[in-house]
């Protein structure tokens, strides 16, 4: 069983369009987060959640909208997408958002806007 | 604000030991991780320091120093499945983030 799954894998679109991605996992965690990795492969946090509350929103574009619709899920929606949104997408998932707790990252999503 | 330091890239021998340094500044430290992440994959957990010292987990260790903001991950007997990225990872209290440095492309060559 895949602890956090995301779908679609890969996404390639044009510019200006929208589109989502979606996460879920399935270890029973409180916490889940979306980071984007750019080509350098700097991996930077966007959102976290926690119990289905936004807890951090790192200065992202009001065009990315995350939404839990429980804890187990952690969706991301783009609109009117860029050329520069071009990365992977990586969910993350951990028990607490508390220190020394783990963090168990998705395959990621490799977005290609064209 | 936060910033983390490491080595773009490293080249080791199969067989070797490497260390990746990591040196940071932040405010309201609260924990340092290192993660592993193999190309095209996924960062796992390798390990996580709160306090000074060494931690050791089978070939691989972790040392950190809170006063001079550094810690290293020691690799031993290296293996092939061994090259990848190396994240270093702080997690501060107060904004609850997890800042990872840009990792270490660590290259074991034969």
């Amino acid at each position: 069983d895949t602890a956090v799954s995301q779908t679609p894998k890969y996404l390639v679109t044009q510019m200006g369009n929208d589109k989502s991605i979606k996460c879920e996992q399935n270890l029973g965690h409180d916490t889940m987060y979306w980071y984007k990795q750019d080509s350098k492969k700097f991996l930077k946090i966007m959102f976290s959640y926690n119990n289905k509350e936004l807890i951090i929103n790192e200065t992202v574009p009001n065009r990315f909208s995350p939404k839990s619709p429980d804890k187990a899920h952690l969706n991301l929606h783009i609109n009117s997408l860029e050329l520069g949104d071009s990365a992977v997408y990586f969910c993350a998932s951990s028990h607490a958002l508390a220190a020394q707790e783990t963090q168990y990252f998705g395959p990621g999503t490799r977005l290609l806007v064209l | 604000g936060q910033n983390i330091d490491q080595p773009t890239e490293m080249t080791a021998t199969e067989g070797a030991i490497v260390q990746i340094n990591c040196t940071y500044q932040t405010s309201g430290f609260n924990g340092l991780f290192w993660y592993q992440q193999h190309a095209g994959e996924a960062p796992t957990f390798l390990s996580y320091n709160v306090l000074d010292g060494l931690e050791e987990k089978g070939r691989f260790s972790s040392f950190l120093s809170r006063s001079k903001g550094y810690s290293y991950l020691l690799l031993k007997e290296l293996q092939m499945k061994d090259s990848a990225s190396y994240l270093c990872a702080l997690f501060t209290s107060g904004t609850y983030k997890y800042i990872f440095g840009t990792g270490t492309r660590l290259k074991v060559l034969a």
